[in-house]
């Protein structure tokens, strides 16, 4: 148990439909981020929130909708999603954005596209 | 662009035996660290070394840092089947502070 929650842990949805992941730490750390782990490749990092405000955002398609209402919680909207966008998700934690510390991850969304 | 690169892609050993693993990364830092991940779960932190030391200890794991080389290991000694698992460094960038780049990973097994 790492500190970060995620639900749900696993989903299935269409391609039309649209659903949240949802992302909670109770370990008051400042920063949050969102990762994608697809099968045979590298942890990429999608989204970056610091104190609520997003600092980064690496390229992802808009069907991907990131939000962070407080420094608790973070959401990764999805809708009209593709069969490739089939990964494992997970959400992460960090005291701040600072260098040298290190990072809670969630369990991770098992997320198939049908 | 992928940042750390670890090697090899996959080890089998039996218990009791050590395990090393590598990893190479290409722009300055300001540390690397080691992550496990067990099937299809989180990732969890193991340790984290910085880009002024050259070796930290944790356990049976013992990891070091050639900054002139860009590379790193992780050793675990004395293996147990409950250190099967998957393996990742993680770059923490110069000047991209907080933006971990993972490498693709050592699935390490360990046989009883």
């Amino acid at each position: 148990e790492t500190g970060v929650t995620q639900t749900p842990r696993h989903l299935v949805m269409g391609m039309t439909n649209k659903k949240s992941l949802k992302c909670e730490q109770h370990l008051g750390h400042n920063a949050m981020y969102w990762y994608k782990q697809s099968a045979k490749k590298p942890l990429e990092l999608m989204f970056v929130y610091s104190l609520e405000e997003r600092v980064e955002n690496n390229s992802v398609p808009s069907r991907f909708s990131p939000e962070c209402p407080n420094s608790s919680h973070l959401f990764l909207h999805l809708h009209t999603l593709q069969p490739e966008d089939s990964a494992l998700y997970l959400c992460a934690s960090s005291q701040d954005r600072q260098a040298n510390t290190e990072a809670f991850f969630g369990q991770g969304t098992r997320l198939t596209v049908v | 662009s992928q940042q750390g690169e670890e090697d090899p892609q996959a080890l089998s050993i039996q218990e009791g035996e050590n395990a090393t693993m590598n990893c190479s990364y290409k722009t300055s830092i300001n540390n690397l660290q080691w992550y496990r991940q067990n099937s299809g779960r989180g990732l969890v932190h193991l340790i984290l070394i910085r880009s002024n030391e050259r070796e930290k200890h944790s356990g049976r794991l013992r990891v070091t840092l050639d900054t002139s080389k860009k590379s790193s290991s992780l050793l675990i000694t004395a293996s147990r089947a409950a250190d099967t698992a998957s393996y990742f460094c993680a770059t923490d960038a110069y000047g991209n502070t907080g933006k971990l780049i993972f490498g693709q990973g050592t699935t390490l097994q360990v046989k009883p």
